[in-house]
């Protein structure tokens, strides 16, 4: 499975933008870049995915290096429902995600 | 609410005992999957069925037993429990790029 890295946990304040980062050095061709989040208590929830160029919805943007070797997780005003663990996930069609320990997101009042 | 119900939402069962997990999506989605979250560890995929029939079972033991009499329906039998089996155990179905995910259901083993 490809893999990717993200950092262990990040802090943003209320209704500031918030920018989480992850690697994906190894990514190939047909793999989609899948962003979940899961907040306390609760299952994970698809947030966002995309292959080559950005993509916008109502809960965040993503935004796609040239090369596909990174790629970033846009919240574009963070409300303290906003925290979470973020995961970032790379999967080829419809083969399995498979999740890492992903980004905990802290968002202060 | 994600359109995918679990119940029971808590479950406290002996090392002896036999339940199940019941899982339901009214998505109309094809694909239905089991996965098992322990404390402070990733989510672990355990099985996964497209149109009633398993695809993958990665590596289950065979206390948990998986059940899909149609698309829109998942069982999760479960004996002889062992401690370490204490987790939260999460239902998911999807139809093509999206995975929509149950609440989950806590289970304690004691």
């Amino acid at each position: 499975d490809a893999k990717t890295t993200q950092p262990n946990s990040m802090e943003s304040n209320e209704e500031e933008p918030v920018h989480l980062p992850c690697n994906h050095s190894t990514i190939s061709g047909t793999d989609y870049i899948h962003w979940y989040r899961q907040l306390p208590s609760q299952g994970p929830e698809y947030v966002i995915h995309g292959l080559t160029s950005n993509v916008n919805n109502r809960m965040a943007s993503l935004a796609i290096a040239e090369d596909r070797k990174s790629s970033t997780l846009i919240l574009h005003r963070a409300t303290l429902r906003d925290a979470a663990v973020y995961y970032c996930i790379l999967r080829a069609g419809s083969e399995k995600l498979v999740f890492g320990k992903g980004t905990k997101l802290t968002v202060n009042p | 609410e994600t359109g995918v119900t679990q119940t029971p939402r808590h479950l406290v069962m002996g090392m002896t005992n036999k339940k199940s997990l019941k899982c339901e999506q009214h998505l109309g989605h094809n694909a239905m999957y089991w996965y098992k979250q322990s404390a402070k560890k990733p989510l672990e995929l355990m099985f996964v069925y497209n149109f009633k029939e398993q695809t993958e079972n990665n590596s289950v033991p065979s206390r948990f037993s998986p059940e899909c009499p149609n698309s829109s329906h998942l069982f999760l039998h479960l004996h002889t429990l062992q401690p370490e089996d204490s987790a939260l155990y999460l239902c998911a179905s999807s139809q093509r790029h999206e995975q929509y995910f149950g609440p989950g259901t806590r289970l304690t083993v004691t």
